[in-house]
């Protein structure tokens, strides 16, 4: 199975700061992986699939960038609503695998 | 508007299975894949494998093989998940959610197993 690995784990920031998650995958899974928003009690939201494509809807401080086996979630200006669990997942290859998570806090 | 709507939260006891169903609406049910995924409480994210609906192809994770069975109902949209031979550590949240990839998701049902 692809292992997805996610950095940092856990991450405080401020509103208005810039932040980068990174995923990085155990082999290449050219641009399949997807990102995702999860708040507390809720469903994951779709944010970015084709590594870079945005899904509707989702603000233009979301980025996302990579290929082959390194990607990052970059969140260009913190708002409060960003506070979250960020997870990356892979779907080049079966088992599709996820992330551990990114959970991002308020500092 | 795209839509996933799942069945409510179950109360089970090791040992059995449970049904999950998962009704789609906002779109053509037969012309897209529909996944599962768990969250078990405090973890991340596993997904569990997928169903085509138009043809009830299906692929599981490995790890669920003779264990799960996913299947559709094209007439009235659903998608269900069953679990079989429980455990407790299959106590989580079960989400469906819609290829591709996983562009909408339902609200989830939790699955409890308890003796």
């Amino acid at each position: 199975d692809i292992q997805m690995t996610q950095s940092p784990s856990s991450l405080s920031a401020s509103v208005g700061d810039r932040v980068t998650i990174t995923c990085r995958a155990s082999q290449g899974i050219s641009n399949y992986l997807a990102w995702f928003q999860q708040k507390p009690g809720k469903a994951p939201k779709s944010l970015i699939y084709g590594a870079s494509s945005f899904q509707s809807g989702v603000p233009s401080r979301f980025r996302g960038s990579g290929s082959g086996t390194d990607f990052t979630l970059t969140i260009s200006s913190l708002q409060p609503e960003d506070f979250a669990t960020y997870y990356c997942q892979q779907y080049n290859t079966y088992p599709f695998t996820f992330g551990q998570g990114t959970k991002l806090e308020i500092k | 508007q795209v839509q996933l709507v799942q069945s409510g939260a179950e109360v089970t006891k090791p040992g059995a299975s449970v049904k999950v169903s998962c009704k789609a609406s906002g779109y053509t049910f037969t012309d897209y894949y529909i996944h599962w995924v768990r969250q078990a409480p405090g973890q991340g994210l596993e997904w569990m494998g997928w169903i085509k609906p138009n043809s009830g192809g299906t692929n599981y994770v490995q790890k669920f093989q003779g264990r799960v069975s996913m299947t559709s109902d094209t007439s009235i949209s659903t998608a269900y998940m069953e679990l079989s031979r429980l455990t407790t550590d299959d106590t989580a949240v079960y989400y469906c959610a819609r290829d591709s990839p996983l562009s909408y998701w339902g609200q989830g049902t939790l699955v409890t197993v308890s003796s």
